[in-house]
């Protein structure tokens, strides 16, 4: 059972690069999102998706682009990476309930260095 | 817009002792909370989450969590530490205000919870 898998694991880029980090799931969750983990501020929302085809803003939305083309894969693009973007990502996915309290499956995250 | 906050960034607290690690929140609508566990250079893992009504929730490896409507809080607890409850703690809210806004899901900065022998 593979869950939420992300890669690569870990990413070393070079300012102005872009790159792709990839995310799948195989739980068929309609709710896809991505998170930065940075020390001592927590979790912060980049973007979000409730469905193919419909993505949205999170808290820091800037420098990143997702779409949302099948229900299992929810890539996060960097345009042109800055050294502020270095951070811990992870993807997260959960099911669509009316009541809204499922819970997000996590992957393992992605170690991004900008230099 | 919801907001989390857990005030503590580190709890230290002997083996075989209660533990608690504060959350406070603020939403529009109705709350929907939910804590998590981060192991070292892992995804971070559910432990439990409000269920509307019960004001004391229990979730996984012993913990349980108290909702208190009237201060805005969602603390965590386990009455009884073990050292291999030892790891980084996130409280995440999410809004219940409509479909769109419901499904951003918000989380705290964290509280290292460190339990010695």
């Amino acid at each position: 059972n593979a869950g939420v898998t992300q890669t690569p694991k870990f990413q070393v880029l070079k300012t102005g690069q872009s790159m792709t980090l990839q995310c799948a799931q195989d739980m068929n969750h309609e709710y896809m999102s991505w998170y930065r983990q940075d020390p001592g501020m927590g979790l912060r929302l980049i973007h979000y998706s409730v469905g193919a085809g419909i993505t949205d803003q999170g808290e820091v939305p800037n420098g990143y682009n997702v779409s949302r083309s099948t229900t299992e894969d929810f890539p996060l693009r960097l345009l042109s990476a800055a050294p502020s973007q270095t951070s811990v990502y992870f993807c997260a996915s959960s099911t669509r309930e009316s009541s809204y309290n499922s819970p997000l499956h996590f992957g393992n995250g992605t170690r991004l260095t900008v230099t | 817009a919801q907001s989390v906050a857990q005030p503590e960034d580190q709890v230290n607290v002997a083996e075989g002792n209660p533990l608690t690690v504060k959350c406070t929140y603020s939403v529009s609508g109705n709350p929907y909370l939910f804590w998590y566990v981060q192991y070292p250079n892992r995804g971070l893992q559910f432990l439990l989450k409000y269920i509307t009504g019960d004001n004391l929730v229990k979730g996984s490896y012993g913990f349980e969590a108290e909702f208190n409507k009237s201060q805005t809080s969602f603390h965590l607890k386990k009455p009884s530490a073990l050292v291999s409850d030892s790891a980084l703690y996130f409280c995440a809210v999410r809004d219940g205000l409509g479909y769109s806004s419901a499904s951003k899901i918000i989380f705290g900065s964290g509280t290292r919870l460190s339990i010695r022998p």
